[in-house]
């Protein structure tokens, strides 16, 4: 079955970078857009971007281009999310989601389980 | 102005039935392409309703999705104390470039 898993929660002081991992299997890994979705506590969700794991061709939203950059390793069939300029806002949780169709710039189907990603001093 | 406006919590006894609107308010809105997700406490957003109105497999008839307009509406008949969950309406815009969600509604069953 399709399954995403991130890696693990991070804690980083304001300024630093983060990289977050999301690891697919049961499936053409690079047949499916990744898109990266963040959660604020108590928040609602947020759209990131998307990148096309085939290509290395990416789309980032407005607010945090220049700040974040997507990445995949076609190798070991994981797509990567690093946000830098980290503030205390950024804190949240951090999803990578793959489309619901292979091949096309698609909308969410499946979800990994999230990555805390917490910016304190 | 948002592009997806949900109600910010509806509610319902076991057993009932309840809508949630999604207000679509652009069209730059790819047509028929509408999404629903779950969200129940503490996990990730799980994929109830695509293209306005379809189920993936697994996804019980008790939820459905439909379009009036230019709003989509999530249904959900039957309900369950299990039901209790954030909603959330999710499209990409008619270039499918940028991805957007509604601020999501918070169900709950009384």
């Amino acid at each position: 079955q399709v399954q995403l898993v991130q890696s693990g929660a991070e804690v980083k002081k304001p300024g630093a970078s983060v990289k977050v991992s999301c690891k697919a299997s049961g499936y053409a890994f690079t047949a499916y857009y990744i898109h990266w979705v963040r959660q604020a506590p108590g928040q609602g969700l947020e759209w990131m971007g998307w990148i096309n794991p085939n290509s290395g061709g990416t789309y980032y939203a407005q607010q945090f281009q220049g700040r974040v950059a997507m990445t995949r390793d076609t190798a070991i069939n994981t797509a990567h999310m690093e946000l830098s300029s980290l503030r205390s806002d950024d804190t949240a949780v951090y999803y990578c989601a793959r489309a619901r169709v292979r091949g096309l710039i698609d909308f969410i189907g499946q979800w990994g389980q999230g990555t805390l990603v917490t910016v304190s001093s | 102005q948002s592009v997806l406006t949900q109600p910010p919590s509806v509610s319902a006894a076991p057993g009932q039935k309840v809508t949630i609107s999604c207000s679509v308010n652009t069209s730059n809105i790819r047509n028929n392409y509408v999404f629903w997700y779950q969200q129940l406490p503490g996990t990730a957003p799980k994929l109830l309703i695509y293209d306005y109105d379809k189920r993936p497999s697994g996804i019980p008839d008790r939820f459905s999705g439909s379009k009036s307009g230019t709003s989509a509406t999530l249904g959900i008949t039957g309900l369950q104390t299990g039901d209790e969950a954030d909603y959330y309406c999710g499209t990409l815009d008619s270039g499918l470039r940028v991805g957007v969600f509604g601020g999501g509604t918070k169900l709950t069953v009384l």
